[in-house]
């Protein structure tokens, strides 16, 4: 059975600070892709890292992918008060054609003053 | 991007009733479709792949005869809530992959729908 975990589940975070989250798979894929979802919202896309070595940038967030350890890291830099949100990361439940993604059970974050 | 909607955004309904969701690719066609379900803070679990044209596969432990999912065209997919219940009160989130390949094959995901089955 495909598993994505996530750790930790739950971060509390200075504003300020800089901490990463973790995202474990056990699938040989890939391709990795992060979401943030907000109180009510549905999935914003982040990131889509498609291959070993990837690393993606945005303002204070950066993903990155190492498919020969299956780990992918999301990195908050300077974290600020707007970066509170759930993260998920997912991968492909299987290597080709049209398929749904398998979700880690994401990261609550909280970054307070 | 692509855009995939929902429509209702959410929805009250009393036990017993039946609710529809429908699912649309505005820009582009979906052979596929995929439904999911996230419970509060939880994480977001499969349900269903959707697929034009014909049966949806369910994923295990999904009731397919509670679960009603039409694919009749290629831009909408629906899923119907059939005699609800508290337990299925949830957020219903569909996506879709546009049929071309891209660099990210990435999947876009609806808005979702709030069931409240009081």
């Amino acid at each position: 059975e495909l598993k994505v975990e996530q750790n930790p589940l739950f971060l509390s975070m200075q504003e300020g600070k800089n901490y990463t989250i973790y995202c474990n798979y056990s699938t040989t894929s890939d391709r990795l892709y992060w979401y943030r979802q907000d109180p009510g919202k549905s999935l914003e896309s982040l990131f889509v890292l498609l291959s070993n070595g990837a690393v993606k940038q945005e303002g204070r967030l950066m993903a990155s992918l190492d498919t020969k350890a299956r780990l992918s890291t999301l990195h908050i830099t300077a974290a600020v008060h707007d970066l509170s949100a759930t993260y998920f990361c997912a991968v492909d439940r299987y290597a080709s054609g049209n398929t749904p993604l398998v979700f880690g059970k994401g990261t609550r974050l909280s970054v307070i003053a | 991007g692509a855009v995939v909607s929902q429509h209702p955004s959410w929805v009250i309904c009393k036990s017993g009733t039946s609710v529809k969701i429908e699912c649309r690719s505005l820009d582009f066609q979906a052979t596929t479709m995929f439904w999911y379900r996230q419970f509060p803070k939880q994480s977001l679990m499969l349900m269903a792949t959707s697929n034009e044209g014909s049966k949806a596969t369910y994923e295990q432990g999904v009731e397919k005869d509670k679960f009603l999912i039409n694919h009749a065209s290629l831009t909408l997919s629906t899923l119907t809530v059939t005699s609800a219940h508290p337990e299925d009160s949830s957020f219903y989130i569909c996506s879709a992959r546009p049929p071309l390949a891209t660099p990210y094959n990435e999947q876009f995901f609806g808005p979702g729908t709030r069931l409240t089955v009081l």
